[in-house]
C-alpha cells in the first residue's frame, strides 16, 4: 500500500465547469475525510465517511459540492458550476476507526490543486 | 466554539531549538496533533498528545500541553535546515472525527 492517493494532482478549469476528484485511501482504513486548504491557511474540514456512510458535512460544503464513497473504498468529490472562490488544494485523508487506533491520527494524500479561471 | 490559533512565522538558526506555540478554545478536545507540510506536499503527522498527558517526547520533538490555559507547544531540538516547513497544530474531540487546524506556523531555519 502506497498511502493515500489523489487524482489528479492539478486541475485547471473554466468558471462554470464541473470537476471531479478521486481519492484512494489506505486499503484497511474505514474512514475517509475531505479537506480544503487555501493559500496561507490550515486545512478546513469538508466532510467524512465511515465505510460508505457520509457521517458529517461542514457548512462550507455548499449544494454545488457532493462527495460519494459508493463501496466504502475510493471516494469522489464533485464540484458543480465551479467559481473562482473554489480555487484551493483539496486534501483527502484516511484513518482506521473503531479499533482504538484513531489517536494515531490521519494519513493525508498530496492533494489536488484546483485553479478556476 | 472551535478555534485554533498559531503565530504565523518563526525564524531560527541551524542547531538552535525551535518552539512553536498553539492555543485552542475547545476544552473537550481529546487529541492534539502536530503536522508538518513541506512545499507542494501533503500533511505529515509528526506527533500527537492525548489530553490527559502534559508532555510527550519523541526523539528531537517535545510536546507540552497546558490544559488549563489550552496551550500546546512543539519544541524541535537541534533544528536543521530540513525542518524548514509549515507546522500545523490540530485538535479533535471525538475519536476519528474531524480535525480542526490552526493556520500554520512557517518555520525558517537559517544555516
Amino acid at each position: 500500500d502506497t498511502g493515500v492517493s489523489q487524482d489528479p494532482r492539478h486541475k485547471i478549469t473554466k468558471r462554470g465547469q464541473n470537476v471531479t476528484f478521486r481519492c484512494d485511501p489506505i486499503s484497511e482504513h474505514n474512514r475517509l475525510y475531505w479537506y480544503r486548504q487555501t493559500l496561507g491557511q490550515g486545512p478546513e474540514f469538508l466532510t467524512y465517511f465511515q465505510n460508505e456512510a457520509q457521517l458529517e458535512k461542514s457548512r462550507l460544503l455548499s449544494d454545488r459540492f457532493s462527495a460519494e464513497r459508493p463501496k466504502g473504498s475510493f471516494s469522489t468529490l464533485e464540484i458543480q458550476r465551479t467559481e473562482q472562490g473554489d480555487s484551493a488544494m483539496y486534501l483527502c485523508a484516511s484513518s482506521l476507526a473503531g479499533t482504538g487506533r484513531t489517536q494515531d491520527g490521519y494519513t493525508f494524500g498530496s492533494g489536488t490543486r484546483l485553479t478556476v479561471v | 466554539g472551535e478555534d485554533v490559533e498559531q503565530s504565523l512565522f518563526l525564524s531560527v538558526r541551524e542547531g538552535d531549538s525551535s518552539v512553536i506555540n498553539c492555543t485552542y478554545t475547545d476544552s473537550s478536545s481529546t487529541y492534539l496533533y502536530w503536522y508538518k507540510q513541506e512545499p507542494g506536499a501533503g500533511l505529515q503527522l509528526l506527533t500527537y498528545i492525548f489530553s490527559n498527558m502534559d508532555m510527550k517526547q519523541d526523539q528531537r520533538l517535545t510536546v507540552l500541553l497546558n490544559k488549563k490555559d489550552k496551550h500546546l507547544s512543539l519544541r524541535i531540538a537541534d533544528t536543521q535546515t530540513g525542518d524548514s516547513a509549515i507546522y500545523f497544530c490540530a485538535e479533535t474531540w471525538n475519536q476519528g472525527g474531524k480535525l480542526i487546524f490552526g493556520q500554520g506556523t512557517e518555520l525558517s531555519v537559517k544555516p
